[in-house]
């Protein structure tokens, strides 16, 4: 099946620590994108990429990295930095940065 | 002023009822426009795309009006499976990079 997956489903971190979160397509798209989406508000654009080994800041990229080693994957780094971590993270990707984005089901973070 | 704008509801609506709403955009360059579902606590999901004045399909119609900068919803025959959060996004031409820009969402609740 084509689609879009993240892991965790859900992720739980202390406080000073670094989480990952995964985000993996196999739709052959060559745009990916992490949102942030915090309870009764819409998505902000975290971090976005358009090509392999190549990605941009969005919206909010502060106290976050990515990195896109390969087409399928573009993982997010939540990093110590990020001061307010409790959130719904969405992934999403489209073959480019004017077409449809696609959604994987998302992790929800929870700083303890 | 938000660059896409929603009321974020919630709109009553009987079973059955018709319903419209809609969501103004800033930027008159804007080419493209999407609406996307989401249920809670899930991923959005495309609804449909909206690149020339409308498009209808089956009970769902939106509609374009670029000279108002607003793109409108109906939904007709209201489910109780229609009840979700409806997210109206603009792709945004823009001198710092194009990019799709997520309205707040509008909040629905089908009732019998």
């Amino acid at each position: 099946d084509g689609g879009i997956t993240q892991s965790p489903k859900y992720l739980f971190r202390k406080e000073g620590q670094n989480v990952t979160l995964s985000c993996e397509q196999n739709l052959n798209h060559d745009a990916m994108y992490w949102y942030r989406q915090d309870p009764g508000q819409g998505l902000r654009l975290i971090y976005y990429s358009q090509i392999v080994n190549d990605f941009q800041k969005g919206d909010i990229a502060e106290g976050y990295s990515v990195s896109r080693e390969k087409k399928e994957s573009f993982p997010l780094t939540v990093t110590s930095a990020q001061k307010n971590p409790t959130a719904f993270y969405l992934c999403a990707s489209s073959i480019n940065r004017a077409d449809t984005q696609y959604f994987g089901p998302g992790t929800r973070l929870t700083v303890l | 002023r938000k660059e896409v704008e929603q009321d974020p509801g919630p709109f009553n609506v009987p079973e059955g009822a018709t319903v419209a709403f809609n969501c103004t955009y800033s930027n008159s360059a804007s080419q493209s426009f999407f609406w996307y579902r989401q249920d809670c606590r899930k991923e959005p999901k495309l609804l449909m795309s909206v690149y020339s004045s409308g498009n209808e399909d089956g009970r769902f119609t939106a509609q374009l009006n670029r000279a108002s900068q607003y793109i409108s919803l109906l939904i007709r025959d209201s489910k109780l499976s229609d009840s979700a959060t409806y997210l109206c996004v603009a792709y945004m031409i823009k001198a710092a990079g194009n990019k799709l820009t997520f309205g707040g969402g509008t909040r629905v609740l089908v009732k019998p």
